[in-house]
């Protein structure tokens, strides 16, 4: 079945950006999100990208996708102390209802 | 325009007992997910809707029941409670099962 990898810890400063990583292995995907989760609260959709695509910008986020490698990865630049979350990489392909899969989220820790 | 709300936020169960997770939508989405979240794991599917009367089974099923008899409201049955279904559980919405979905902030069970 699907597999949705991601790294479980990233710190950075405030002011840096930061990059987190995921590896999915479903050939077929069509969608992959990008997804954060704030302590106590549900997720929340950051961006998506579609599988045709190599790269989508959204004011401080840049996603990346490299098809052939099955690499996703969010930039977020000028990283703050609001944007310490983690993160969810999640994939889905046409046709399943969008039954997304997700990763295990890398937790991002902004410091000061 | 709520969203998605989830009822309770919290429960504690003991072991054998039976509870129904509520989530209701305002938004007139067609699909309907139910995730657990277990720490340090990313989400997995339980039970989704594609549309009212129309249930199907997701990743992990076993020890729970849904229905979907409205297009708003899709509840989440335990029948037998276990310590395995100790998690946090999050309802999600989506228009086109392809795009965003939107989720309530979920309810955390433990089982005792």
């Amino acid at each position: 079945g699907e597999d949705v990898e991601q790294s479980l810890f990233l710190s950075v400063r405030e002011g840096d950006s930061s990059v987190i990583n995921c590896t999915y292995t479903d050939s077929s995907s069509t969608y992959l999100y990008w997804y954060k989760q704030e302590p106590g609260a549900g997720l929340q959709l950051l961006t998506y990208i579609f599988s045709n695509m190599d790269m989508k910008q959204d004011q401080r986020l840049t996603v990346l996708l490299n098809k052939k490698d099955k690499h996703l990865s969010l930039r977020i630049a000028d990283t703050q102390t609001g944007d310490s979350a983690i993160y969810f990489c999640a994939e889905a392909n046409t046709g399943t209802a969008s039954k997304l899969t997700f990763g295990t989220g890398t937790r991002l820790q902004v410091t000061l | 325009n709520a969203g998605v709300t989830q009822t309770p936020k919290f429960r504690i169960l003991k072991i054998g007992q039976s509870m129904t997770l509520q989530c209701a939508q305002d938004m007139n989405h067609n699909y309907m997910y139910w995730y657990r979240q277990d720490p340090g794991m990313g989400l997995k599917l339980i039970y989704y809707s594609v549309g009212a009367g129309i249930t199907d089974k997701g990743e992990v099923p076993n020890g729970y029941n849904v229905s979907r008899s409205t297009t708003e409201d899709f509840p989440l049955r335990l029948e037998l409670a276990a310590p395995s279904q100790t998690s946090v559980y999050f309802c999600a919405s989506s228009p086109t099962g392809r795009t965003e979905a939107f989720f309530g902030q979920g309810t955390r069970l433990t089982v005792v």
